[in-house]
């Protein structure tokens, strides 16, 4: 099946670090979510954009939905320990509940 | 509030047996999904529910796979028979009809099929 392409695939940064990642479709979709999952749990939502262009904050994580609506970026500022974990993106289209994830990106903080 | 409980959190089965995964959605959440996640693949939907009733089922991936839903509290994954490529991550996601895209997964059960 469809699948987003998410990049980087993995990222190795500091404590207090910024990162910034990506998701990029060949589609449009309508709604654009960012989930994250920790190792032996399921993918937890973090932040859902409804609308093209929109820019959405949930504390230290900002995510914007692309004006093509084929794009939506993840940012994380000032990265602590528990920000360890896989953050996959997730899109959906009008008026279909199935969602379409991406590959995703695994973050690792370096001591 | 509990969330989407599965069960089992392990399952280790030898080829060719049976298996049959569990999944409690969250109370009041009318559709259920069903994913698997591999390292290859990624996080794949199999199948899911509306109200009880299987909506999309174009992810199973062939005869040996199959799920049901027999009221709103219970909803099962059968494979049989189990195959060694059929080891990976099976989760299982609800949501309610008002915030229909934002899915609640369950800790999922990790599947081995020697």
């Amino acid at each position: 099946g469809q699948q987003l392409n998410q990049s980087p695939q993995s990222m190795f940064i500091q404590e207090g670090e910024d990162v910034s990642m990506n998701c990029t479709s060949s589609s449009i979709f309508n709604t654009w979510l960012w989930y994250k999952q920790d190792p032996g749990e399921g993918p937890v939502l973090l932040i859902a954009l409804y609308k093209a262009g929109e820019l959405t904050s949930n504390g230290r994580l900002t995510a914007q939905f692309g004006i093509t609506r084929k794009d939506s970026f993840l940012n994380i500022s000032a990265s602590i320990p528990s920000d360890v974990g896989i953050y996959f993106c997730a899109g959906q289209k009008f008026g279909n509940e199935k969602l379409t994830f991406g590959t995703g990106t695994r973050l690792t903080i370096i001591p | 509030d509990a969330g989407v409980i599965q069960s089992p959190r392990h399952e280790v089965t030898e080829m060719g047996q049976e298996v049959t995964l569990r999944c409690k959605p969250i109370s009041g959440h009318n559709s259920l999904f069903w994913y698997r996640q591999t390292m290859m693949r990624g996080l794949e939907l199999l199948i899911y529910f509306n109200n009880n009733v299987p909506i999309d089922d174009s992810g199973m991936p062939e005869d040996r796979f199959s799920a049901k839903m027999p009221n709103a509290s219970f909803s099962t994954l059968k494979i049989q028979p189990s195959e060694p490529r059929d080891s990976a991550v099976y989760f299982c996601a609800s949501t309610s009809g008002s915030t229909y895209n934002e899915q609640f997964f369950g800790p999922g059960t990790r599947l081995t099929v020697l």
